[in-house]
């Protein structure tokens, strides 16, 4: 059965470092999203995108965020300058369509640790 | 995305049918309902959906009240792997975004 894989699946990280987490969609979905769930949290929606551009982004999803899908098969969230505040799980997920009626499918996520 | 309302947790033992419940009164007539569940430490998992009429599949059924301000996830036969978080999402096919809210959900556990 198709999935949708991250890495690295834990990262650490000094705060002001750049971090890139990266994920590989499931190779004929079209949507791609990223999440985050800081730890005993809500799942929170940060961005969306298709036809390489960002559909939509939350309040969370900053000047230090950033989303490429620099190849076919790539899918990458880019943190310019880290804070503590951005330690979290962090999933990627991707659909076949908008997903209205269609179900996303979330890979196993990247535990990032800022210190 | 309208609001939903669920219980915090739920309890059942294995093999027994569990049935969780949530309320969206303010949910539009074209709001789609949706469930995912989240196993512990993994990323969220799609379960089922419906807009009207009553849904099965292979996971679960979902019962959607009449008048659609409430609805109800039934496993079946829970087992030990159901232990979750249990999420119910509505979805408005005619805005802009396809993201899902998550609430906080029901946290099932499962016992022998």
């Amino acid at each position: 059965e198709p999935e949708v894989t991250q890495t690295p699946s834990h990262q650490v990280t000094q705060m002001g470092q750049e971090v890139i987490l990266r994920c590989v969609p499931i190779s004929n979905h079209l949507y791609f999203y990223w999440y985050r769930q800081i730890l005993g949290q809500k799942v929170e929606f940060l961005v969306s995108f298709y036809n390489n551009e960002i559909s939509e982004k939350s309040e969370i999803f900053d000047d230090q965020f950033s989303v490429e899908r620099p190849d076919g098969s790539n899918f990458t969230l880019k943190i310019r300058s880290t804070k503590l505040e951005d330690s979290a799980m962090y999933f990627c997920a991707s659909s076949g369509d908008r997903g209205l009626k269609n179900e996303q499918f979330f890979g196993p996520g990247t535990r990032l640790t800022v210190l | 995305d309208a609001k939903t309302t669920q219980p915090n947790s739920m309890e059942s033992n294995e093999e027994e049918p569990v049935h969780l419940p949530c309320n969206h009164s303010t949910i539009s007539g074209t709001d789609y309902i949706h469930w995912y569940r989240q196993l512990p430490s993994q990323g969220p998992e799609y379960v089922i959906h419906g807009l009207t009429s009553n849904v099965n599949n292979r996971m679960a059924s979902l019962a959607i009240a009449e008048d659609r301000k409430s609805s109800t996830l039934i496993l079946h036969r829970a087992t030990l792997r159901d232990a979750a978080v249990y999420y119910c999402i509505l979805r408005d096919p005619t805005g802009t975004a396809s993201k899902l809210t998550f609430g906080t959900g029901t946290r099932l556990q499962v016992t022998l």
